[in-house]
């Protein structure tokens, strides 16, 4: 079975600086796709970023980026230019490759609190 | 395109009671897919429908099932009720088709049991 691990249950950064999350994963699958969801107090889960660990480049989207390290079993998330909107818990989740199997196995979140 | 939708977004119920939970997929999504979020054990896959039938389930006790319906609605049902299944309920849909695709998570049902 696969196990994804967040050690950082809080971080905080102040506001217009860059934070990077942590995320390590287990898998015994050579192809899976990887996913980093924001949860908001609201608690909508809301998707920042996703990895397809195929593809060597690692995503980007706008002020979010990952450092993918398949070797490693590593799925970092960086935040630039940090947001007081940006506050909230981070998800990191896994998803096999089999084509039906729709489970993301989820991390247990890191709590991102932004300082003004 | 609406997004995912569930009703209802607050319940609270007594032990032993019975509650079924609504879950409204994104526009020509076919895949429903539900799961449990607590404080002590995070999130939890609970199971997923495609196209009527369920395709996968977590490790949950016989007192958690589910349905889904022609137009890709799911609901999901908790008979018995215990003090321990108070939690978000979290509903998500993708189109299901293909391997690569994404989930998108409704606004959740919160569950309270007394």
């Amino acid at each position: 079975a696969q196990t994804v691990t967040q050690s950082q249950p809080e971080m905080s950064v102040q506001e217009a600086e860059t934070v990077t999350l942590s995320c390590t994963y287990d898998t015994s699958e050579s192809d899976y796709y990887l996913f980093w969801y924001k949860q908001p107090p609201s608690r909508q889960m809301i998707l920042v970023i996703r990895q397809e660990a195929y593809k060597q480049q690692n995503a980007t989207e706008n002020r979010f980026s990952v450092n993918f390290q398949k070797a490693a079993k590593s799925f970092s998330l960086k935040i630039s230019d940090s947001q007081l909107g940006d506050a909230a818990m981070y998800f990191c989740a896994y998803r096999s490759q089999f084509f039906g199997n729709e489970k993301l196995t989820f991390g247990t979140g890191t709590r991102l609190t932004i300082i003004p | 395109k609406a997004g995912v939708t569930q009703t209802p977004r607050y319940l609270i119920k007594t032990r032993g009671q019975q509650v079924t939970l609504s879950c409204s997929p994104i526009s020509g999504h076919r895949s429903v897919s539900w799961y449990q979020q607590t404080p002590g054990q995070g999130l939890q896959f609970l199971f997923e429908y495609f196209s009527e039938t369920q395709r996968n389930k977590g490790n949950f006790p016989g007192r958690f099932s589910g349905r889904q319906f022609s137009n890709s609605r799911s609901e999901m049902n908790v008979s018995t009720l215990e003090l321990g299944d108070s939690a978000l309920y979290l509903c998500a849909s993708s189109a299901g088709q293909g391997i690569s695709e994404t989930q998108y998570f409704g606004p959740g049902t919160r569950l309270l049991v007394l």
